[in-house]
């Protein structure tokens, strides 16, 4: 089992809409939560973390934190064409060295 | 201000040919990381560092080689490349981070590799 899982869709949604993005990880131990965002053809770049439970908002992106289900989710409100982009959730393990990264999620926002 | 910059950024190699992937960071990092990517696939850990002269294995090792002989210079080797290996490569390097206070991985911009 892989330690976060992500529907790597593609989601496909009109200018204006909630974008919802969701991972799933196994190890309730996990405490710190990234989303990464990707542009085509680019290296993934962090666009927010959170740690724990709860939620976390920059702008139009709220990151929000479930530890009682071991669920992560990222929303992008009133989304823009510029916002299509493949979305990363991660992971830090702790007593480990390296990001764990779910498959991806690739959003396409209609003009 | 480079950050991560990977060389090179496309090649062609026919099976059984051999190559080394070049990350280079300019940010003083003690970590650093080869990820693949496919699609549907995700980032897949291939090896990573976490200081000059060591390396470890991640979760798809096989086929490749890696070396940090300087600490903001990581290697990439294919010695004998298969058409399984034709992917996206991404060289990643971080500080050092812990469970509570994380870490961020700044990425290259990818090397496109096929393998005909």
């Amino acid at each position: 089992q892989k330690e976060v899982e992500q529907d790597p869709g593609p989601l496909s949604v009109p200018e204006g809409a909630i974008v919802s993005l969701n991972c799933t990880y196994s190890n309730s131990a996990f405490q710190y939560f990234m989303w990464y965002r990707q542009y085509s053809r680019k290296g993934p770049e962090l666009l927010m973390y959170t740690y724990s439970s709860g939620n976390k908002e920059d702008g139009r992106f709220t990151a929000q934190v479930d530890k009682s289900s071991k669920y992560i989710s990222l929303f992008i409100r009133d989304s823009q064409p510029s916002d299509s982009a493949t979305y990363l959730c991660a992971i830090f393990p702790p007593n480990d060295y390296k990001l764990s990264f779910g498959a991806g999620t690739t959003v396409t926002v209609r003009a | 201000n480079a950050g991560v910059t990977q060389t090179p950024k496309f090649r062609v190699l026919k099976t059984g040919q051999s190559m080394t992937l070049l990350c280079a960071q300019d940010m003083n990092h003690e970590y650093m990381y080869w990820y693949r990517q496919d699609p549907g696939m995700g980032l897949r850990l291939i090896h990573y560092s976490v200081g000059e002269g060591t390396t470890a294995k991640g979760e798809v090792p096989d086929g490749y080689n890696v070396s940090r002989l300087k600490k903001q210079n990581f290697l990439l080797g294919l010695e004998s490349a298969a058409p399984s290996q034709t992917s996206v490569y991404f060289c990643a390097s971080s500080y050092p981070g812990t469970a509570l206070r994380g870490t961020e991985a700044f990425f290259g911009q990818g090397t496109r590799l096929t393998v005909v």
